[in-house]
């Protein structure tokens, strides 16, 4: 079975530095998808960045970056440069097979200092 | 560009009663799914569906049924109500043009059963 484990409930960053994320996740196939999603306190479900795993470079998007290990199943979040408005649940999802269901984590609650 | 349509936002059931939570897309989609997502806790795959007239059960699907007749529509029925199902609930959507794209996600049904 898939499993997805967001270890840090929890986390706050001063703005305009940098935090990440951890995601760890356990799987026995070789092709798959791994994203990030944010979820700000309106509940809405908003895609950060994806990984396809039979890539070795990490994605980036703007300020928000991975750190893909395959070989240790891991896949974490760097914000780079935070800013209030990145304060939110942060999920890891992991995706497999034909019908794109997803696995998610248990998610990070990320704060933002002024 | 409506995306993906939940109705309603908010609901209080009483134990036992029945209801349908409404999700439509307007992307043409062929999968869509519906999550729950517990306090504090990630998002779990209740059904999903690859297509008119085809739906399968997720990880806890007990206490629920959907039906697809239509590529935009996918109801989620509670047929006899329990505290246990007290939960937001998503829709979301993808494509099947390319291997695991990213979900598109509704804003959520928040259901309380008392």
């Amino acid at each position: 079975a898939q499993t997805v484990t967001q270890s840090q409930p929890e986390m706050s960053v001063q703005e305009a530095e940098t935090v990440t994320l951890s995601c760890t996740y356990d799987t026995s196939e070789s092709d798959y998808y791994l994203f990030w999603y944010k979820q700000p306190p309106s509940r809405q479900m908003i895609l950060v960045i994806r990984q396809e795993a039979y890539k070795q470079q990490n994605a980036t998007e703007n300020r928000f970056s991975v750190n893909f290990q395959k070989a240790a199943k891991s896949f974490s979040l760097k914000i780079s440069d935070s800013q209030l408005g990145d304060a939110a649940m942060y999920f890891c999802a992991y995706s497999w097979g034909n019908f794109n269901k997803f696995y998610f984590g248990s998610g990070t609650k990320l704060n933002v200092k002024p | 560009n409506a995306g993906v349509t939940q109705t309603p936002k908010f609901r209080i059931l009483k134990i036992g009663q029945s209801m349908t939570l409404q999700c439509a897309q307007d992307m043409n989609h062929n999968y869509m799914y519906w999550y729950r997502q517990d306090p504090g806790m990630g998002l779990k795959l209740i059904y999903y569906s690859v297509g008119a007239g085809i739906t399968d059960k997720g990880e806890v699907p007990n206490g629920y049924n959907v039906s697809r007749s239509t590529t935009e529509d996918f109801p989620l029925r509670l047929e006899l109500a329990a505290p246990s199902q007290t939960s937001v609930y998503f829709c979301a959507s993808s494509s099947r043009q390319d291997f695991n794209q990213p979900q598109h996600f509704g804003d959520g049904t928040r259901l309380s059963i008392l």
